[in-house]
């Protein structure tokens, strides 16, 4: 397996400008999970899914924050409008269900600088 | 709540000599541990991981962690530190029997000097 795979790697767009961020999990994995990294707060869960469904988004920042995940194997995570603020980098993860000891596995993220 | 300390923001070592990079816990019932590693402009790549049974685990790149519940600790160690084990540590918790998800503690950049 390829792991998981985020897309695209390097994301530079314009303030108010619609972005929308993707991820593959790996096969077979019944969580899904979206991540966001900056300096000032570290590492953030913003929304997971199990089974496709959305499970807790309390850590969505905005309205202007959304995600999806219309089948087993494709997610997204759009924002819009766009902000200086959202730049960071942001990180799908998935794992197997198999009982809650199981680790996550990451992508090599998507580093999004708003201007 | 869950939460993860990791009390060193920067660790510097020299190569060869032992590591250790700490984290304490705060979690309801008994916790499921983790380690992870970053590596410049990577992902988050697991390393170790405590759910039960001996508080010695031995995990990737012969790093191990020791689980001590009354200190409620899990610090990461390697007796011998190379250059390349220079990366951004991660330790993270879980409630077991939980649905909760990890929380990550805010990470410790190891410096392994030649």
């Amino acid at each position: 397996d390829a792991g998981v795979i985020q897309s695209p790697r390097h994301e530079v767009t314009e303030m108010g400008q619609e972005v929308t961020l993707r991820c593959k999990p790996i096969s077979g994995h019944d969580y899904l999970f979206w991540y966001r990294q900056t300096m000032m707060r570290g590492l953030e869960l913003l929304i997971y899914f199990n089974n496709n469904v959305p499970i807790d988004d309390s850590g969505m920042p905005e309205d202007r924050f959304s995600a999806k995940m219309p089948n087993a194997s494709f997610s997204t995570l759009k924002i819009q409008p766009s902000e200086p603020r959202d730049s960071a980098v942001y990180f799908c993860a998935s794992r197997p269900w198999a009982g809650q000891n199981t680790e996550a596995f990451f992508g090599q993220g998507t580093r999004l600088t708003v201007v | 709540a869950q939460s993860v300390a990791q009390p060193e923001d920067q660790v510097n070592v020299a190569e060869g000599n032992p590591l250790t990079v700490k984290c304490t816990y705060s979690v309801s019932g008994n916790p499921y541990l983790f380690w992870y590693v970053q590596y410049p402009n990577r992902g988050l790549q697991f390393l170790l991981k405590y759910i039960t049974g001996d508080n010695l685990v031995k995990g990737s790149y012969g790093f191990e962690a020791e689980f001590n519940k009354s200190q409620t600790s899990f610090h990461l160690k390697k007796p011998s530190a190379l250059v390349s084990d220079s990366a951004l540590y991660f330790c993270a918790v879980r409630p077991s029997g939980s649905a909760r998800q990890l929380t990550f503690g805010s990470g410790t950049q190891l410096t392994v000097l030649p």
